[in-house]
């Protein structure tokens, strides 16, 4: 079972709606967690990170759940510009010990 | 205030040699890694220096081995290439300091094996 579980789409989604991913993760003892994005072979930007208290930014909010051990991110009225990959994380410590990825989510937006 | 950077950006080798791959970290920073992303796949974490030591690795065959320099510049060399080693390589870097672990990533270096 791979550490980090991701549906790698693609998700094809109309300008203006809604899309939401998640993620699983199998290591209980994981204590950070983040969503990153990539635009077509370009390196990894973070988008954001996720809090058990659920967080937002703009269009975009994640959540976790450390009970069931997944993670999700929600795009609201989205825009072209969100086409990407998004790259769900996980590390095992608090500090900028080795990220562990997922495969990806592939996003398009269709105007 | 430049970023991480690394160099060659592309790099076409053929199986059985050797290569290396530089990577210069965001100004104030200490700490590099260095990540394989293979087509279609999400990045995986090859090994980490700090203080010029390897302070982690991945699962990763002898192969691959680096170096941290002490101006914090940071070599990742492969040698005997094989064909699976074609892959996106990156270089992360970060401060050492509790509560500023950020990673930034450089543009990466594409490396093709023939």
């Amino acid at each position: 079972r791979k550490e980090v579980e991701q549906d790698p789409g693609p998700f094809n989604v109309p300008e203006g709606a809604t899309v939401a991913f998640n993620c699983t993760y199998s290591n209980s003892a994981s204590q950070s967690f983040f969503w990153y994005r990539q635009d077509c072979r370009k390196e990894p930007k973070l988008l954001m990170s996720v809090y058990s208290s659920g967080n937002e930014d703009g269009r975009f909010t994640a959540q976790l759940n450390r009970a069931s051990q997944y993670i999700s991110l929600l795009i609201r009225d989205s825009k072209l510009s969100d086409s990407a990959t998004y790259l769900c994380v996980v590390t095992s410590n608090f500090g900028n010990e080795k990220l562990t990825f997922g495969t990806g989510t592939r996003l398009t937006i269709i105007p | 205030d430049a970023g991480v950077t690394q160099s060659p950006t592309h790099l076409i080798k053929t199986r059985g040699q050797q290569v290396t791959l530089r990577c210069s970290p965001k100004s104030g920073h200490d700490t590099v890694s260095w990540y394989q992303q293979a087509l279609g796949q999400g990045p995986q974490f090859i090994f980490q220096y700090y203080e010029e030591e390897e302070r982690q690795r991945g699962n990763f065959p002898d192969r691959f081995s680096g170096h941290q320099f002490p101006n914090y510049s940071s070599e990742l060399n492969v040698n005997a290439l094989l064909l699976g080693d074609s892959a996106l390589y990156l270089c992360a870097s970060s401060m050492n300091r509790a509560g500023d672990e950020k990673l930034f990533f450089g543009s990466g270096t594409q490396l093709s094996v023939l």
